[in-house]
């Protein structure tokens, strides 16, 4: 159990355009939801937080009106980045937790690749 | 939130044993320490989880001395598909923020 989805698993797309990722937590329901990004060769950062039903809590240095995020049901969370430039070319990843706890589960990513 | 400190790389040959420790200095009574393996394009993978001594499961284990100012995530017998970043996480249990730290970079060789 505790599956997460990505959609689509690597994207290509010509700078200024939009792009959709979405999120799906697929035997479970996930209270929270968690969008990070992960350059070549380093870390993961976490970029925002959202609830189900409410707005994204997005983290120091986070555009919020670049990287917009809806979190419409329990199951599905959609990260679009808007305007993308060659600099938003990065690994997406998704996790989401059922509960309050600290126990994620992490989608397989979303390689972006903005020409 | 406690920061994490681990080494940024380590070796090993198939069939050891490989030991990775985080150093939490401050890490608060609340905190839990959990581990994570993310091999390159993938995200990230639960591991192990503990708050104190030994932690057993049929992947790894975990020791965290009495202190917990820092912990050692033990690897028996690693194989080349072992080869990946490993990430020390200090979490509140009601906390649900993860902030990652730099991770290990394990190369298993043959």
């Amino acid at each position: 159990g505790a599956v997460v989805s990505q959609h689509p698993s690597w994207v290509i797309c010509k700078s200024g355009t939009s792009v959709k990722i979405e999120c799906r937590s697929l035997d479970f329901q996930a209270t929270t939801m968690f969008w990070y990004r992960q350059f070549p060769k380093q870390s993961l950062m976490l970029m925002a937080t959202s609830n189900e039903g409410s707005k994204a809590t997005y983290e120091q240095g986070v555009e919020k009106d670049k990287f917009l995020i809806n979190h419409a049901s329990l199951t599905l969370s959609t990260l679009t980045v808007t305007s993308a430039h060659p600099e938003d070319s990065s690994f997406y990843i998704c996790s989401a937790s059922k509960d309050s706890n600290n126990e994620q589960f992490f989608g397989p990513g979303t390689r972006l690749t903005v020409l | 939130l406690a920061k994490t400190t681990q080494p940024i790389s380590m070796d090993s040959y198939e069939g050891q044993e490989v030991n990775i420790t985080c150093s939490h200095n401050n890490i608060a009574t609340n905190d839990y320490i959990t581990w994570y393996q993310q091999f390159p394009s993938q995200g990230p993978r639960f591991i192990i989880q503990g708050y104190k001594t030994k932690v057993t499961n049929e992947v790894a284990s975990l020791f965290i001395p009495a202190d917990r100012k820092s912990s050692t995530l033990s690897l028996p017998r690693v194989s080349l598909s072992d080869t990946a970043v490993y990430y020390c996480l200090v979490v509140p249990y009601n906390f649900n923020k993860f902030y990652f730290g730099s991770g290990t970079k394990l190369n298993v060789k043959p």
